[in-house]
């Protein structure tokens, strides 16, 4: 089974600032990632698919990078509403997700 | 709209089962894959089980395989999840998820989830 293994854990960051969290994978998923936003109470929105792509109406300032084994999420220009809990997925073997990333701010 | 609306949760005794459902609209469902990932409280998503267009393939992990079955009705544009022999470590909000045209893609739209609480 593919592990993924994301940092950090949590985030704190102020507004205006550019946050990048990263995913490593135990083997190469060849771009087969995502990256999901959760806010508190509410379901996992879609932000980023195959490492780089951004989902429908998702801001610019989200983005997305990475191949082999490594990925990350960089957020450019944080806005209070970013707050929210990050999680990555890996599909190319099945699913799995990363542990989550808390970002709170400063 | 994609909607995605999952039903049936509630408490549970360890050991028991419990079907969950999930109602689609504002897609053609039988185009998509669909999948059930699962949240524990406070806790990060685990996927719990996708299956085919047409629900003649199902897939999912060690640690549901055997008690979960998941199923799908193209006509009734609904997914299920039928749970037995739950265990406390099966208490999470689960989420039905929209997949894609593959067994191994993202999760476009998510429902609002649905609590199952494993506890005597």
């Amino acid at each position: 089974d593919i592990q993924m293994t994301q940092s950090p854990a949590s985030l704190s960051a102020s507004l205006g600032e550019t946050v990048t969290i990263e995913c490593r994978a135990s083997e190469d998923i060849y771009n087969g990632l995502a990256w999901y936003q959760q806010k508190p109470g509410k379901s996992p929105q879609l932000l980023i698919y195959n490492a780089n792509s951004l989902h429908t109406g998702v801001p610019s300032r989200f983005s997305g990078s990475g191949s082999g084994t490594q990925y990350s999420l960089k957020i450019n220009s944080l806005q209070s509403e970013d707050v929210a809990s990050y999680f990555c997925q890996q599909y190319y073997d099945y699913n799995t997700f990363g542990a989550g990333t808390k970002l709170e701010l400063k | 709209e994609v909607q995605l609306v999952e039903s049936g949760g509630g408490l549970v005794q360890p050991g028991r089962s419990l079907k969950l459902s999930c109602a689609a609209s504002g897609f053609t469902f039988s185009n998509y894959y669909m999948a059930w990932v699962r949240q524990a409280p406070k806790k990060g998503l685990e996927w719990v089980a996708t299956i085919s267009t047409s629900g003649s393939r199902t897939y999912y992990p060690d640690s549901v395989k055997g008690r979960f079955t998941i199923s799908r009705d193209n006509a009734k544009s609904s997914l299920y999840l039928q749970m037995n022999s739950l265990k406390s470590e099966d208490t999470a909000t689960y989420y039905c998820a929209r997949g894609g045209a593959a067994p191994q893609i993202w999760f476009a739209y998510w429902g609002q989830g649905t609590l199952v609480t494993v506890s005597s």
